[in-house]
């Protein structure tokens, strides 16, 4: 178990609005990552960070801001939300020392743009 | 541009017989390689990995191949169970801490 949590869950909105996820983690790892998961693609990275105030853009940016002012934090922001933005949205860390660069992947959050 | 593939969008297999995954890549500067396992409603599950400097990586019932010259990867499950079915991923990066890129993942179905 990574202590990874997300949050809302699931969550409905209407076009033009914004919406904010929160991935959590519990155990102070720099590396954090928001992905999307549509059928066809597997799951495409949207923006990373590489620590507190280091965040980078992925494949998927658009329409897309984060911000990590904490460690444990990784906030993902959909500044005008559309309905080309409904998906499953994970988070993922990446342990600070050894390993394959594993990820670890919290429970998602299910985000439907009516 | 698909940098990792996954041809088969499904398989299914027989309880107790292997499970055969594969996926192909074509960037070059790969170091890592991974397989997850998902059910829906969940979180990818990390399976099993394999770095570039080898070319067999072993965990109980799952075993990753990496052959570097066809730039393709495999994940052999045996004997496989129906609690396997789920929908398989595999992933690739270039150096540790970088992004994964993933497949669009294949649904094993394992029949009892």
């Amino acid at each position: 178990d990574a202590g990874i949590t997300q949050s809302p869950r699931h969550k409905v909105t209407e076009t033009g609005t914004p919406v904010t996820l929160r991935c959590h983690q519990t155990e102070n790892h720099r590396y954090m990552y928001w992905y999307r998961q549509d059928p066809g693609h597997g799951l495409r990275l949207i923006h990373y960070s590489y620590g507190v105030k280091d965040t980078d853009k992925g494949e998927v940016s658009d329409g897309y801001s984060v911000s990590r002012s904490k460690t444990e934090d990784f906030l993902l922001t959909l500044e005008s939300a559309t309905s080309s933005q409904t998906s499953v949205y994970f988070c993922a860390i990446t342990p600070d020392i050894g390993g394959n660069n594993e990820q670890f992947f919290g429970p998602g959050t299910r985000l439907t743009v009516l | 541009d698909q940098q990792v593939k996954q041809n088969s969008p499904s398989l299914s297999v027989q309880e107790g017989r292997i499970s055969i995954l594969n996926c192909d890549y074509t960037n070059s500067m790969f170091d890592y390689f991974l397989w997850y396992k998902k059910y829906p409603a969940e979180g990818p599950t990390f399976l099993i990995s394999i770095s570039s400097i080898k070319d067999k990586n072993e965990d109980g019932r799952f075993t990753v191949f990496l052959n570097k010259s066809a730039k393709h990867l495999s994940l052999h499950i045996v004997p496989s169970q129906p609690g396997d079915s789920a929908v398989y991923f595999c992933a690739a990066s270039a150096r540790y801490g970088n992004k994964l890129v993933f497949g669009a993942g294949t649904i094993l179905r394992v029949k009892s």
